[in-house]
């Protein structure tokens, strides 16, 4: 297993494009998130799923983002047009645990868009 | 809101220095989290903790949940130049689900060797 995988691992688009984002979580883990983290800030928390099911958004989720998780597997981060404003760090992370343990994610290496 | 504020923003210290860093809330955390950045990745777990008080090591690492449960510390022994990157404290966001975190913005550490 090597562990969480995303791609691209760089995106640099004009600004009204749309560009999407694949995560690969590790294999047996059920639960996936969606972090943002932009220059000199910690992540913050987009979205999660358990299985195939979206559990939970951020207000950070503008209508332009959508998330899916078709079969419970890898995941999509799609941004429909796109701003400079969302020039960040897109990271996926993932974790097999429950109860406070399911606070210990993995992160995997991100995807970095600019936005021209 | 819930805030994480770190301390200090950053540190230039020299090869073989004892690191210390410090993690604050206003509001009381359950569980602590301390993750290492580095350039061009992902957040890589260091240590986490769950009960007031506690102190867990991870190598040449040592962190603790204070025992007010707002704050918490990380120290590093013996820097070496591999330890460069950026910390950040984690702890959960209440009222959002498990693994929804609050991030500190990082203490970014650099060593001179």
């Amino acid at each position: 297993d090597t562990g969480v995988s995303q791609d691209p691992r760089h995106k640099i688009t004009k600004r009204g494009q749309n560009v999407t984002f694949r995560c690969d979580p590790i294999s047996e883990h059920n639960r996936l998130y969606w972090y943002r983290q932009t220059l000199g800030q910690g992540p913050e928390f987009l979205t999660y799923f358990q299985n195939e099911a979206q559990l939970e958004k951020s207000r950070l989720l503008s209508d332009r983002f959508s998330a899916e998780r078709p079969k419970g597997s890898f995941s999509t981060l799609e941004i429909q047009r796109t701003e400079q404003g969302d020039s960040a760090m897109y990271l996926c992370a993932s974790t097999p645990h429950v109860g406070s343990g399911a606070n210990v994610l993995t992160f995997g290496a991100g995807s970095r868009l600019t936005v021209l | 809101g819930q805030q994480l504020n770190q301390s200090p923003q950053s540190m230039f210290i020299q090869e073989g220095e004892d690191v210390s860093m410090n993690c604050t809330s206003s509001s009381i955390f359950n569980t602590w989290l301390w993750y290492k950045q580095e350039p061009g990745e992902g957040p890589v777990l260091l240590i986490a903790l769950y009960k007031a008080g506690e102190l867990t090591s991870n190598g040449r690492l040592t962190a603790q949940f204070g025992i007010t449960r707002k704050d918490s510390f990380l120290n590093i022994s013996a820097s070496i130049p591999s330890d460069v990157g950026i910390y950040f404290c984690a702890g959960p966001n209440y009222g959002g689900s498990q693994g929804n975190l609050i991030f500190g913005k990082g203490t970014k550490l650099s060593v001179k060797p």
